[in-house]
């Protein structure tokens, strides 16, 4: 069992729609929680940090994180077709990163 | 600022060469690290240095040699790579204390060996 699971997709969606992404993990010792957002060919750009149970939101990003559940979520609202790129969930203890295995999204105009 | 330049942006080597990846960050951030993703694939942790220091290594092979020669630059040494080296290596830096910090990826170089 991979120590962080997630869907690889795709997922499409229409313009406009709510992007609803999600992690799991098996280690209670991961310590803080990111999403990245990864366009082809290009490095994985921050799109959130938390490190605590609850919800954290930055413009049209929303994380959530339940750590009793070991369930991460990132919402994206009113999606463009520019949101089309690979998202991965990213989970951590004292430097070392566990990455899913990323979700491609597809924003249809 | 949240920039982590890498260069160069592109590489090809033979199986006999020897190359160098570079990597700088001038965030003031105290641990860097080397990544190594392959196609559809997420990144994979190579190395870890903090405050200069080797602190993890992956199990690389001796082939890929990283150096922190301060704490804005980190090299990642090649020689004798294999065909399957071939990948987008991926320099990130975080503020390092405790190592818990949100880390910021450059944009990688993509490396193929022939």
């Amino acid at each position: 069992q991979k120590e962080v699971e997630q869907d690889p997709g795709p997922l499409s969606v229409p313009e406009g729609a709510i992007v609803s992404l999600n992690c799991t993990y098996s280690n209670s010792a991961f310590q803080y929680f990111m999403w990245y957002r990864q366009y082809s060919r290009k490095g994985p750009e921050l799109l959130m940090y938390t490190y605590s149970s609850g919800n954290k939101e930055d413009g049209r990003f929303t994380a959530q994180v339940d750590k009793s559940s070991k369930y991460i979520s990132l919402f994206i609202r009113d999606s463009q077709p520019s949101d089309s790129a690979t998202y991965l969930c990213a989970i951590g203890s004292w430097g070392k990163l566990q990455f899913g295995a990323g979700t491609q999204v597809v924003v249809t105009p | 600022d949240t920039e982590v330049t890498q260069t160069p942006k592109h590489l090809v080597m033979g199986m006999t060469n020897k190359k160098s990846l570079k990597c700088e960050q001038h965030m003031g951030h105290r641990a860097m690290y080397w990544y190594k993703q392959k196609a559809k694939k997420p990144p994979e942790l190579m190395f870890v240095y903090s405050y200069e220091k080797l602190s993890i290594n992956e199990s690389v092979p001796s082939r890929f040699s990283p150096e922190c020669p301060n704490s804005s630059l980190l090299n990642l040494h090649l020689h004798a790579l294999q065909p399957e080296d071939s990948a987008l290596y991926l320099c990130a830096s975080s503020q390092g204390d405790g190592l818990n910090t949100e880390a910021f990826f450059g944009q990688g170089t993509r490396l193929t060996v022939v």
